[in-house]
C-alpha cells in the first residue's frame, strides 16, 4: 500500500510571505502527484497536477516540483485567500493527511 | 458540463451494507474515458481515496478492498459504491467523482453524509 505523508503538519506563516509544503510517498509515484486546497465545506479545489502542471485558473504563484517520491508545494507570496488545508495525491488515488495552512 | 450527484441513506446500522449511487448528467457515461470513483471524507479529517472503476477494470484502497464493490450501470448513466460490514469509523462524507487516469480528480459531486449508528 502507497503511504503519502506531508510535512509539516500545521504551517504559521503571515501574508506576503513563501510557504513550502513537502509531499513524500513511499515508493516512486514518477510525476503522477497531484496537489489540492480546501475550505470548510469546500469540496478540494485542483492546484497542480503532473507534479507541476498548474490547472486551470490556478495564480501563477503556486508552483509544484520533485518526482519519484519527494514532491514540494510552493506558494511564492501568500495572499489572504490561500490559507486552508492542503492535499497531495498520487496517480489519482490515496492521498496524504494534509498541511493546514494558517494565518499567523 | 458534467455534474455528478450521490444518493442513498443518510444513516446506516452498524454491521449492515452501506449502498451510495452517482447519477452522471451533462453527458453519457460511455463518452468519457474517466475513471469512475469514490472518496470520501471524515468529519475533520482528510479524503480517502475509495476506489476507482471503468469498463478496463478496477481499483480499490487496500484497506478497503475487502468490503468494497463499484460497478457501472450505463443505461441509468449511473455508477454505485457497495461497503459491506460497516461500522462507526466509515461516518463520513462521501463523494462520487471523474479521475482522469493516473493523475487527479477532475469532478467531483457536492458529497452526501453517511452516519453509521444504531
Amino acid at each position: 500500500e502507497i503511504v503519502l505523508t506531508q510535512s509539516p503538519g500545521t504551517l504559521s506563516l503571515s501574508p506576503g510571505e513563501r510557504a513550502i509544503l513537502s509531499c513524500r510517498v513511499s515508493q516512486s509515484v514518477s510525476s503522477n502527484l497531484a496537489w489540492y486546497q480546501q475550505k470548510p465545506g469546500q469540496t478540494p479545489r485542483l492546484l497542480i497536477y503532473g507534479a507541476s502542471s498548474r490547472a486551470t485558473g490556478i495564480p501563477d504563484r503556486f508552483s509544484g516540483s520533485g518526482s519519484g517520491t519527494d514532491f514540494t508545494l510552493t506558494i511564492s507570496r501568500l495572499e489572504p485567500e490561500d490559507f486552508g488545508v492542503y492535499f497531495c495525491q498520487e496517480n489519482g488515488s490515496m492521498f496524504g493527511q494534509g498541511t493546514r495552512l494558517e494565518i499567523k | 458540463q458534467l455534474q455528478l450527484q450521490e444518493s442513498g441513506p443518510g444513516l446506516v446500522k452498524p454491521s449492515e451494507t452501506l449502498s451510495l449511487t452517482c447519477t452522471v448528467s451533462g453527458g453519457s457515461i460511455n463518452r468519457y474515458t474517466y475513471y469512475w470513483g469514490w472518496i470520501r471524507q471524515p468529519p475533520g479529517k482528510g479524503p480517502e481515496w475509495i476506489g476507482s472503476v471503468r469498463h478496463s477494470g478496477s481499483y480499490y484502497n487496500p484497506s478497503l478492498q475487502s468490503r468494497v464493490t463499484i460497478s457501472i450501470d450505463t443505461s441509468k448513466n449511473q455508477f454505485s459504491l457497495k461497503l459491506t460490514s460497516v461500522t462507526a469509523a466509515d461516518t463520513a462524507v462521501y463523494y462520487c467523482a471523474t479521475i482522469v487516469g493516473a493523475s487527479r480528480v477532475d469532478h467531483w459531486g457536492q458529497g452526501i453524509l453517511l452516519t453509521v449508528s444504531s
